[in-house]
């Protein structure tokens, strides 16, 4: 079966420490995405990539980083530097920009105590 | 730039009442729309999507959605809803240039 798989569904961590999220996909897809999600906010864009070795911010990006060296994984690392990095994350993928819809995966919530 | 503008935060409903989910749009080039839905602690699945031709859609689970160019709105519509349709319902707009942007989302809370 094609989908996005997201491991661990859930992450715990001491403050201080840096956090990587895995994101995989087999759908073939060229685009790939990182949301952050806290309640009442919706989806909030941290990163995403339209090929791979590319990749560029969103409208959140301070804290974290990605890289794009394989087409089907999208790895988010959370940095100490977030200030606030508890939260539900979800990885996404789709076959381009335009008139393509996203397919997500079943989100990581990390919490940093 | 383009924005979604959900216009409730929480739709309480009865089981078996009709309920519409509202959805709001601007930008300044042609648009693609897309409702989502995601039930706790799960990611994000599609429901319906508007590209072009008729602008009533439907989508998956009994629901369906009118584009209204005039209005700018994607409204989200089913005509009775199940305790099972309780979950967050997501409006979202993507353009050929950019990347999606998404509402603030919509709770909708199915009272038996």
């Amino acid at each position: 079966d094609g989908g996005i798989t997201q491991s661990p569904k859930y992450l715990f961590r001491k403050e201080g420490q840096n956090v990587t999220l895995s994101c995989e996909q087999n759908l073939n897809h060229d685009a790939m995405y990182w949301y952050r999600q806290d309640p009442g906010q919706g989806l909030r864009l941290i990163y995403y990539s339209q090929i791979v070795n590319d990749f560029q911010k969103g409208d959140i990006a301070e804290g974290y980083s990605v890289s794009r060296e394989k087409k089907e994984s999208f790895p988010l690392t959370v940095t100490s530097a977030q200030k606030n990095p508890t939260a539900f994350y979800l990885c996404a993928s789709s076959k381009g920009q335009g008139v393509y819809e996203q397919y997500f995966g079943p989100g990581t919530r990390l919490t940093v105590t | 730039a383009q924005s979604v503008t959900q216009l409730d935060s929480q739709v309480p409903v009865f089981e078996e009442a009709p309920v519409e989910l509202r959805c709001n749009y601007s930008s300044s080039v042609s648009v693609y729309l897309f409702w989502y839905v995601q039930y706790p602690n799960q990611g994000l699945q599609l429901l319906l999507k508007y590209l072009s031709g008729s602008t009533l859609v439907k989508g998956i689970n009994g629901f369906e959605a009118e584009f209204n160019k005039s209005q700018t709105s994607f409204h989200l519509r089913k005509p009775s809803v199940h305790i099972s349709d309780t979950a967050e319902y997501f409006c979202a707009v993507n353009t050929n240039a950019g990347k999606s942007t998404f509402g603030d989302g919509t709770t909708l809370t199915v009272k038996p």
